[in-house]
């Protein structure tokens, strides 16, 4: 089955710990990207990544790190999260970007306190 | 900023009813997309329509899109209680720059 996958679902931590955020596709995507989603701000870009090796900066890129070593796995990296990172977070990937629908993961719900 | 608007924010109608909700945007696009989000999950393409189309079915959604006005909307016809969600267009810029911009959405709630 096509399919987004990220790991935890969900995840409480406390502040200044690092943290990862995996996800992974079996579509032989090359484009992949993290959002996160803030009530009444919708979807924001985090990082993207064109291709292995690729990867640039979303909209709302600070306190977040990201590689792209294989093509199927994109992680996100909370090297010191804080309160203010406390959001639902979603890994996307699509064929390529723009003109391609974009498959997106279940989520992982973080809180920071 | 963010590139779509939806409108309106938030929408309840009856089951059975048609359930329409528009999306404007600022600059010129090359294509347009509709995604639907169920409570808390990931989101789900409906459908994606091209600056030079102007509807586009699927089922029972029809989508239009104006872009002299810049502007494009998404119809539900004969609503189910299982079309409940949250409804994003999502639109790529046509400058060279192929991101894909999320709008904030539209809450629909269908009555049962």
């Amino acid at each position: 089955e096509a399919q987004v996958t990220q790991n935890p679902r969900y995840l409480i931590t406390v502040t200044g710990k690092k943290l990862t955020v995996t996800c992974s596709q079996n579509m032989n995507h090359e484009y992949m990207s993290w959002y996160r989603q803030d009530p009444g701000l919708g979807l924001r870009q985090i990082y993207y990544s064109m291709n292995v090796e690729v990867t640039d900066k979303g909209d709302v890129p600070e306190g977040y790190k990201v590689s792209r070593k294989e093509k199927r796995n994109f992680p996100l990296i909370l090297e010191s999260p804080s309160p203010n990172q406390t959001s639902l977070y979603f890994c996307a990937s699509s064929l390529r970007e723009g003109v391609y629908e974009q498959y997106f993961g279940p989520g992982t719900r973080l809180t920071v306190t | 900023s963010q590139q779509g608007e939806e409108d309106p924010q938030a929408l309840s109608i009856q089951e059975g009813e048609n359930a329409t909700m528009n999306c404007s945007y600022k600059t010129s696009i090359n294509n347009l997309q509709w995604y639907r989000q169920n409570s808390g999950r990931g989101l789900v393409h409906l459908i994606l329509i091209r600056s030079n189309e102007r509807e586009k079915h699927s089922g029972r959604l029809r989508v239009t899109l104006d872009t002299s006005k810049k502007s494009s909307s998404l119809l539900i016809t004969a609503s189910r209680a299982a079309d409940t969600a949250s409804y994003f267009c999502a639109t790529d810029l046509n400058f060279g720059n192929e991101k894909l911009t999320f709008g904030t959405g539209t809450r629909l709630t269908i009555i049962p």
